[in-house]
């Protein structure tokens, strides 16, 4: 079975600062993996997603995460958060030809980013 | 505007009175899916449709119904509501499978309350 370990489940910031929120998947096979940010009161919107080939993934709003499969990671980084960054993160998993699409989230990482 | 809805978006209601959550988009998406978020749990789905009338439980479908008429809507059927189906549910959308590949797009949420 898969499973999705956000590793943090608040991380806190100052602006301009770095970031970078954990994401750990258990799966015996190949998988698709997602990051997607909340902002307060919203839906979800995709931030980027890894399918195959490089495993260095650029998303919107100058955020990237890197697939390494051999510590099953999808870790997503910011070089500089602004205070909009603020919001919670959702990793999620799914196979490829898996039954009903389903995506198997994290429990999200509340980013906080400070004046 | 591309986009899902759903309504209401907020809903306060009493033990065992029915209720039903409408979800439509209007991108002529194939597969339309329902979910959950709960604090320290994520998002969980409840059910999911892969077509007209092709409808299949998630991992948390006990207390719910769903119905799939159109190819635009998909609502979410409380026939008992009760105080621990108090949650925030997602409604999303996406243009198809493709071996679970496609981004899935989000409705804004309904906030629910079951006292």
């Amino acid at each position: 079975a898969q499973s999705v370990t956000q590793l943090d489940s608040q991380v806190p910031v100052f602006e301009e600062a770095p970031v970078e929120l954990r994401c750990n998947y258990s799966s015996s096979v190949s998988v698709y993996l997602f990051w997607y940010v909340q902002y307060p009161n919203q839906g979800l919107q995709l931030l980027l997603k890894y399918l195959s080939g490089s495993t260095l993934v650029k998303g919107i709003n100058g955020f990237e995460a890197e697939f390494n499969k051999s510590q099953t990671s999808f870790h997503l980084r910011k070089p500089s958060v602004h205070i909009s960054d603020t919001a919670e993160y959702f990793c999620a998993v799914t196979r490829p030809y898996n039954q009903g699409g389903k995506l198997i989230f994290g429990q999200g990482t509340e980013l906080s980013v400070k004046p | 505007e591309a986009q899902v809805t759903q309504n209401p978006r907020y809903l306060i209601t009493v033990t065992g009175k029915k209720l039903t959550v409408t979800c439509s988009q209007n991108m002529n998406h194939e597969y339309m899916s329902w979910y959950r978020q709960d604090p320290g749990l994520g998002l969980r789905q409840i059910y999911y449709s892969m077509n007209v009338e092709v409808t299949d439980k998630g991992d948390v479908p006990e207390g719910y119904k769903v119905s799939r008429k159109e190819k635009r809507n998909f609502p979410l059927i409380l026939e008992s509501p009760s105080p621990n189906q108090t949650s925030l549910y997602f409604c999303a959308s996406s243009p198809g499978l493709a071996g679970g590949r496609e981004t899935q797009y989000f409705g804004p949420g309904t906030r629910l309350l079951v006292l």
